[in-house]
């Protein structure tokens, strides 16, 4: 596996609490990805950076925001968690536009009571 | 945007026969289209992928089809092994490599009888 990693693995929180989720990588790998996983709804895309401080939106972004000030880390962020934001979250990575193959990291597991 | 059916959401077979999950997706742009496996607890991992210059891909036992006028992929895993049980992913992608992110299907959790 390329070196991606999640902190934390696992949280638990209360609605209307910020909560910061951190990939790091040390693969150099331009692209970074966040992705939440639910039952019957496979993986879905949160945010993407095509680079540092390049971000952009995936299909459900709302109630999120990332940063990527360092190639190597990839921040997303609950503003305000919600009980629908409970998910297991998935960060990866991509090195080239044209390499396909998507590294995840091990997943961090976000309760929201 | 792009979306994903993925059929079946469950299939159990005997150990040593085939499995065959299949895709369908709606952007006729999409040109790039992975399959990731993903063990109970574990990250979804690549195991195979095919671009839609090509019909068929195999690596050992599993192999892909695509047929880009009917847009649909399928994934056919051959003599199936315990180690197989997990579930499947399939996705697509408009850009080459999944730059702007993958489509994934909801995926099908294969179970593998002794």
């Amino acid at each position: 596996d390329a070196g991606i990693t999640q902190s934390p693995r696992h949280k638990v929180t209360e609605t209307g609490t910020p909560v910061t989720l951190r990939c790091h990588q040390t693969e150099n790998h331009r692209y970074m990805y966040w992705y939440r996983q639910d039952p019957g709804h496979g993986l879905r895309l949160i945010h993407y950076s095509y680079g540092v401080k390049d971000t952009d939106k995936g299909e459900v972004s709302d109630g999120y925001s990332v940063s990527r000030s360092k190639t190597e880390d990839f921040l997303l962020t609950l503003e305000s968690a919600t009980s629908s934001q409970t998910s297991v979250y998935f960060c990866a990575s991509l090195k080239g536009a044209r390499d396909g193959e998507l590294f995840f990291g091990e997943g961090s597991r976000l309760t929201v009571l | 945007g792009e979306n994903v059916e993925q059929h079946p959401s469950t299939l159990s077979v005997q150990e040593g026969d085939s499995a065959v999950i299949k895709c369908t997706y709606s952007d006729s742009a999409s040109n790039y289209f992975p399959w990731y496996k993903q063990e109970l607890g574990k990250r979804p991992q690549l195991i195979i992928d095919i671009r839609s210059n090509v019909g068929e891909k195999k690596d050992q036992r599993i192999a892909v089809t695509l047929n880009k006028t009917a847009k649909h992929f399928s994934l056919h895993i051959t003599e199936t092994q315990p180690e197989d049980s997990a579930v499947y992913f399939c996705a697509a992608s408009p850009t080459g490599g999944g730059a702007d992110g993958l489509t994934f299907g909801k995926g099908t959790h294969l179970i593998i009888q002794p």
